[in-house]
């Protein structure tokens, strides 16, 4: 069973610049999840979906910051205009329905942003 | 509000135990423990749950004291393979039935021969 997938591993985008991050949960879950992790810094939710919806994007910036999850196809986020301080690794976690009986996050390898 | 970890930082020998804590300001739902390695992804370790009993797998067990509104997570014979940052997240249930986790601010552990 395939774990969580992200890519990039690493993507390196100049000021002004769009990235495009990618996220396939794994096999029957059907929660996916975006955290930022800033250089010797924890995690921080950025934003809950599911397919189609999103549901909590409290930790999102305002501007700038947008994220999908479509009925096909892998979770994306977005982010337009880079600013250097976008810099850092972007995990996406996926978890099973609620259904399952389980919420446990599993998460990815992450993708390290570089702002040049 | 971001739960506190304590000790933020310990150096072990091979074999030795370790107790790293996690607090939270707020009422705990769930806690859910995870091992990151420098430049990798977190690693679940395990979940507690609010009224749920404490648990464990091979050498690492934690508790979880919702009067307290804290969590502990036991390292038992410690292996150079335990060596990592150890996260607690603090969850917050959504609608929808996901979980925000809030982390730790981190705990630095060091296994050494």
């Amino acid at each position: 069973n395939a774990g969580v997938m992200q890519n990039p591993r690493h993507l390196v985008r100049r000021r002004g610049q769009e990235a495009r991050l990618r996220c396939s949960p794994m096999k029957g879950h059907s929660h996916v999840y975006w955290y930022r992790q800033l250089p010797e810094e924890g995690l921080k939710f950025m934003v809950y979906l599911q397919k189609e919806n999103i549901i909590d994007e409290s930790g999102m910036p305002k501007e700038r910051f947008s994220a999908e999850f479509p009925k096909e196809g892998p979770s994306i986020l977005r982010i337009q205009q880079v600013v250097r301080g976008d810099s850092a690794a972007y995990f996406c976690a996926s978890s099973p329905p609620l259904y399952a009986g389980s919420n446990e996050q599993y998460f990815g390898p992450g993708t390290r942003l570089t702002v040049t | 509000q971001q739960p506190v970890q304590s000790p933020q930082a310990v150096i072990l020998r091979e074999g030795e135990d370790a107790v790293i804590n996690c607090s939270s300001s707020k009422a705990l739902y769930s806690v859910h423990w995870y091992r990151q390695k420098h430049g990798e992804a977190p690693i679940f370790l395990m979940i507690l749950l609010k009224g749920g009993e404490q648990k464990g797998h091979d050498k690492i067990s934690a508790s979880f004291n919702e009067k307290k509104q804290q969590s502990s997570l036991y390292l038992t014979a410690s292996q150079l393979s335990y060596s990592g940052t150890y996260f607690c997240g603090t969850g917050e249930e959504l609608t929808g039935g996901g979980n925000k986790l809030t982390f730790g601010t981190g705990t630095q552990l060091k296994v050494e021969l």
